[in-house]
């Protein structure tokens, strides 16, 4: 079946620091991905759709200044926490719908991101 | 979109056919319904999709009525590693562009032994 990528799995850094999340779509290409955060027990809040070529499109109460989305292939979606602080920990995941089967979403591993 | 309702959590035993059932009153005409299973510190994994009447795979079996207002999911012979939650999600047909999903509480299943 078709394999989300999402790198790196878990991240610890420094408050003040960026943050690069990486989000794979190995063996089809998803010309749409989006990005959700996951807190404690608690369910996944969309943050934004990437789309190939064009710019993120954010959610309500989003920082698009702090969540930099970027899509630059047809493959792979980057997203940046910039200037991470203690509450922007949380589980972040992917997911990249397939561009022959949009009806299907399918989402990575997930990054479990930690700011000290 | 869509707004979707399920029970908060369930229980089972082993061996026992656990049937989670979902409201989606406003489904649109184009939208398809999907469920998802998610274990701790984990992305969503696919189940099951389906449009209208009975869809089973190796994993699950979906049920969505005529009017397609609700749907279960239903698990056979659960096991302990089928506790985890669940959710269903209602959209992106395949006319209606490319829309996230948005997810709701989800179901908490917990098997026990």
């Amino acid at each position: 079946g078709a394999v989300v990528s999402q790198h790196p799995s878990r991240v610890i850094c420094k408050s003040g620091t960026s943050v690069k999340i990486e989000c794979r779509s190995l063996d089809f290409q998803a010309t749409t991905m989006f990005w959700y955060r996951q807190f404690p027990k608690q369910s996944l809040m969309l943050m934004a759709t990437s789309n190939e070529g064009s710019k993120a499109t954010y959610e309500q109460g989003v920082e698009k200044d702090k969540f930099l989305i970027n899509h630059a292939s047809l493959t792979l979606s980057t997203l940046t926490v910039t200037s991470a602080h203690p509450e922007d920990s949380s589980f972040y995941i992917c997911s990249a719908r397939d561009d022959r089967f949009i009806e299907k979403l399918f989402f990575g591993s997930g990054t479990q991101l930690s700011v000290l | 979109l869509a707004k979707t309702t399920q029970p908060i959590s369930m229980d089972s035993y082993e061996g026992q056919e656990v049937n989670i059932t979902c409201s989606h009153n406003n489904i649109a005409t184009n939208d398809y319904i999907t469920w998802y299973q998610q274990f701790p510190s984990q992305g969503p994994r696919f189940i099951i999709q389906g449009y209208k009447t009975k869809v089973t795979n190796e994993v699950a079996s979906l049920f969505i009525p005529a009017d397609r207002k609700s749907s279960t999911l239903s698990l056979p012979r659960v096991s302990l590693s089928d506790t985890a939650v669940y959710y269903c999600l209602v959209g992106e047909g395949r006319d209606t562009g490319r829309r996230a999903l948005t997810f709701g509480s989800g179901t908490r299943l917990q098997v026990q032994p």
